[in-house]
């Protein structure tokens, strides 16, 4: 089954604490993106990914590292976190010459 | 900038009721027009596309025209069911190579029996 995998789901930390939401696809895309949804401002992007070792900033990356090592894996890293930071976290990727994303179920990260 | 302004909600709606979400944008150019939809506890899916001028999008009952000359991309379904409920985001395809869509802040839909 085509799909877009987070992982942890949950997650509740206290300030300051380093932390990695993994995210994985398995349909082969060139494009990855990180975007976080917080009540009343939609999804914004925070990191972008065109290929293998070639990332971007989206629209808010501040606090927030990524990697893209391995086509199939693209990591959200904030190494420091902040409660403003507290949001629901959607990885997505979508193919080369196609305009569709794909969404993975989302990380629900709390910090204290 | 690109950006999309979708109607504010929460909508709460009859089953069988006519449903209409209202959807504009400003960008430059011809940029791809999406309606993702989110159902509790999971992640956004693609609901409909349209990718130029005049395109209607269909899908499981419910349709969208781009409208170059409005700017809109109204989402509409005849006669909604209680499986409707979820929040519904209308978005916008970047026109560089940011790999980024635009989305509105979301209308939550609510369907009663």
């Amino acid at each position: 089954e085509a799909q877009v995998t987070q992982n942890p789901r949950y997650l509740i930390t206290v300030t300051g604490k380093k932390l990695t939401v993994t995210c994985s696809q398995n349909m082969n895309h060139e494009y990855m993106s990180w975007y976080r949804q917080d009540p009343g401002l939609g999804l914004r992007q925070i990191y972008y990914s065109m290929n293998v070792e070639v990332t971007d900033k989206g629209d808010v990356p501040e606090g927030y590292k990524v990697s893209r090592k391995e086509k199939r894996n693209f990591p959200l890293i904030l190494e420091s976190p902040s409660p403003n930071q507290t949001s629901l976290y959607f990885c997505a990727s979508r193919g080369h010459g196609t305009d569709t994303q794909y969404f993975g179920p989302g990380t629900r990260l709390t910090v204290l | 900038g690109d950006s999309v302004t979708q109607m504010e909600g929460p909508v709460t709606l009859s089953e069988e009721a006519f449903l209409t979400i209202n959807c504009t944008y400003t960008a430059t150019g011809y940029p791809s027009l999406f309606w993702y939809v989110q159902y509790p506890g999971e992640g956004l899916q693609l609901l409909l596309k349209a990718t130029k001028a005049d395109d209607k999008g269909s899908n499981k009952g419910f349709e969208a025209t781009y409208r170059k000359e409005t700017t809109s991309f109204h989402l509409e379904k005849g006669s909604v069911q209680v499986s409707d409920s979820a929040v519904y985001f209308c978005a916008l395809g970047s026109q560089t190579g940011a790999n980024n869509l635009f989305f509105g802040t979301g209308t939550r839909l609510t369907v009663i029996p």
